[in-house]
């Protein structure tokens, strides 16, 4: 079934430790991205990347990092978890950067 | 700075209408996203806007004014499982999505 896919779908995880969340899609879409969403506050871009081999900055990125290693997969890492980066995570993706976003199921990550 | 203007909440009866508003002011504009969410689920495309004037698309209608910097979407015959978030989303300059918080629309028998 085409689609996006996340993994884990929840995942609670120590200060300190490194986490990486896996993100493919099969549709062949160019642009991904990489949200967070908190209560009250509205979805926030982390990063993006509009074609594979290329990524970009969003709105808060600091203590992740992102790579584009090909069109199908986009994981997006913590180096060292922080409490406020309990969040849920969503992937996105998008044939070009002009059209609507189709969004994975999310992962629910909870750093204590 | 940016920023995306929609109600917390709002409550509605089952086959009834009702407009859910939203204001924004972006660093340029390259259209206006509307996406419904359930809870604990992703968030799913609804209607796109970037000229003036309402797109309908069955019981969804979603209208935009550029020079306000405003738009809403109508929900018509509503359905209990129209019970959800409603996301308004406006592409800035940079075609990036700049979002809002969201509004819960409650649907009562």
């Amino acid at each position: 079934i085409a689609g996006i896919t996340q993994a884990p779908t929840s995942q609670i995880l120590a200060a300190g430790r490194r986490m990486t969340l896996r993100c493919t899609q099969d549709m062949r879409h160019n642009a991904m991205y990489w949200y967070r969403q908190d209560l009250g506050l509205g979805l926030r871009l982390i990063h993006y990347s509009n074609t594979a081999g290329t990524t970009g900055k969003g709105e808060v990125p600091d203590g992740y990092s992102v790579s584009r290693a090909n069109t199908d997969d986009f994981p997006l890492t913590l180096a060292s978890a922080v409490p406020s980066q309990t969040s849920v995570y969503f992937c996105a993706s998008s044939p070009a950067s002009y059209n609507e976003q189709f969004f994975g199921p999310g992962t629910r990550l909870t750093v204590l | 700075g940016q920023n995306i203007d929609q109600p917390t909440e709002m409550t509605a009866t089952e086959g009834a209408i009702v407009q859910i508003n939203c204001t924004y002011q972006t660093s340029g504009f390259n259209g206006l996203f509307w996406y419904q969410q359930h809870a604990g689920e992703a968030p799913t495309f609804l209607s796109y806007n970037v000229l003036d004037g309402l797109e309908e698309k069955g019981r969804f209608s979603s209208f935009l004014s550029r020079s306000k910097g405003y738009s809403y979407l109508l929900l018509k015959e509503l359905q209990m499982k129209d019970s959800a978030s409603y996301l308004c989303a406006v592409r800035d300059s940079n075609y990036q999505l700049i979002w809002g918080a969201g509004t819960k629309l409650i649907i009562k028998p």
